[in-house]
């Protein structure tokens, strides 16, 4: 199974700020098609996950541009600009290039 | 609007059996590759299931292969989980998922 490592398990940020979270798979998420299969996703306190990312870099529909993604085959990073309180709660990667699909652990987001 | 709503949970004794349902709405369901992940409680997300649009091609996790069955039914736009041979550690909030959209979840409970 490809195991995927995020870090840190919790960050705290800010308002206004910007925040970095970082996923590592133990293995290329890179398909022969030229996508990359990670994908973000926030779980907002009480709620059910919400997409934010798909295939490394693309924006979800509704989700404000301050959020981003970027990577390698094995490296991902989420970025959020301008961290706002409705950007609280627990941001988990994962990748769906193969059965069993996996997740990161998550990392949750709060406030200073 | 798009929207995905479980039922069938609830709470049920160890070795019982449990019938998920997922009505799917807002979206040609027919097109559409469908997913059980669960949340046990206070943990992170964890894949259960996949079912191909037209149903040919069916995956699950090793914890609960030969014990459960996802199957669907496109002219009803609803998806299902049949769980048997129920275990404590299937106590979960059971999300029905196409990985963009997500229902509300739907809680079993495993418990004598």
């Amino acid at each position: 199974d490809i195991v995927m490592t995020q870090a840190p398990l919790s960050v705290s940020v800010t308002p206004g700020e910007s925040a970095s979270i970082s996923c590592r798979s133990s293995k290329s998420l890179l398909h022969s098609n030229g996508i990359t299969y990670v994908y973000w996703y926030l779980q907002k306190p009480g709620k059910s996950p919400q997409l934010l990312i798909y295939r490394m870099s693309n924006l979800a529909s509704g989700v404000p541009d301050r959020f981003s993604g970027s990577g390698s085959e094995t490296d991902f990073t989420l970025k959020i600009s301008r961290v706002e309180a409705e950007d609280v709660g627990i941001y988990y990667c994962g990748q769906l290039l193969e059965n069993p699909y996996t997740f990161g652990a998550g990392t949750k987001l709060e406030l200073k | 609007e798009v929207q995905l709503v479980e039922s069938g949970g609830g709470l049920v004794q160890p070795g019982r059996s449990l019938k998920l349902s997922c009505l799917a709405s807002g979206f040609t369901f027919s097109n559409y590759g469908m997913n059980w992940i669960r949340q046990a409680p206070g943990k992170g997300l964890e894949w259960v299931a996949s079912i191909s649009s037209s149903s040919s091609y069916i995956y699950y996790a090793d914890t609960v292969k030969g014990r459960f069955t996802i199957s669907r039914d496109n002219a009803k736009n609803t998806l299902y989980l049949q769980m048997t041979s129920l275990r404590s550690e299937d106590t979960a909030l059971y999300y029905c998922t196409t990985v963009a959209v997500w229902g509300q979840g739907v809680m079993v409970t495993v418990s004598s």
